[in-house]
């Protein structure tokens, strides 16, 4: 399954939304009713770190103006305010053998 | 508090083996799903191997036949023994403890660079 991010790069003002979409190739509904579509925020330096699982459960400790909805192949990412700490490359990643993941979207502040 | 600390990186030339672990504690690794992911320098995340509790295995075509992923349960860590290294293996390797389809926690890396 193939996965494809927009956009590849997403200059942001402090405050303001930004938004992540994320499409895959095929539908992530697994056959058990589940969709295993998970979001990860990784800074410069440090491993990825989870922020949403299964389209849209925030993991522990995630703030809740970070949230995921989507549905099918069709997923999005909002950050309602952006703030300083929200800096760095954005993955989505599917959970169905063999894993993939998009690649990547860099979120910076303008 | 769980905690995952990768170890075993280090160059290599090309063709040569490496055995990466993974040190484990605040759960059990054998009763977990856990998984090896790889990102070479200013690149994206690769899936490599996975492991399942019940020992099932699966592999990333780019390392099928080479790899081997492991664990020892009376270590709590998992394994990635590396064979027959490539220059495109030189990566930063990430293991991770599943639930749910997705990396629950991450450890922070161990860096392979195979080159001669």
């Amino acid at each position: 399954i193939v996965m494809t991010q927009t956009p590849l790069s997403s200059p942001v003002t402090l405050g303001q939304p930004a938004s992540i979409s994320c499409r895959s190739s095929q539908s992530l509904v697994h056959r058990d009713g589940n969709t295993y579509l998970s979001w990860l925020h990784q800074r410069p330096g440090q491993p990825p770190r989870l922020l949403i699982y299964m389209v849209s459960r925030r993991f522990s400790g995630v703030p809740d103006r970070i949230s995921g909805s989507g549905a099918g192949t069709d997923f999005t990412l909002q950050i309602s305010r952006v703030e300083a700490e929200d800096v760095g490359v954005y993955y989505c990643m599917q959970g169905t053998q063999p894993l993939t993941f998009g690649q990547g979207t860099k979120l910076q502040i303008k | 508090e769980v905690q995952l600390v990768e170890s075993g990186g280090g160059l290599v030339q090309p063709g040569g083996s490496l055995r990466l672990s993974c040190a484990a504690s605040g759960f059990t690794v054998s009763n977990n799903y856990m998984t090896w992911v790889r990102q070479a320098p200013g690149k994206g995340l690769e899936w490599v191997s996975l492991i399942y509790s019940d020992g099932s295995t699966s592999y990333a075509d780019s390392v099928k036949g080479r790899f081997t992923i492991s664990r020892d349960n009376s270590e709590n860590t998992l394994y990635l023994q590396m064979n027959s290294l490539r220059g495109e293996d030189t990566a930063e390797y990430y293991c991770a403890r599943m639930v749910s389809g997705t990396g629950y926690y991450w450890g922070q890396g161990t860096l392979v660079t195979v080159s001669s």
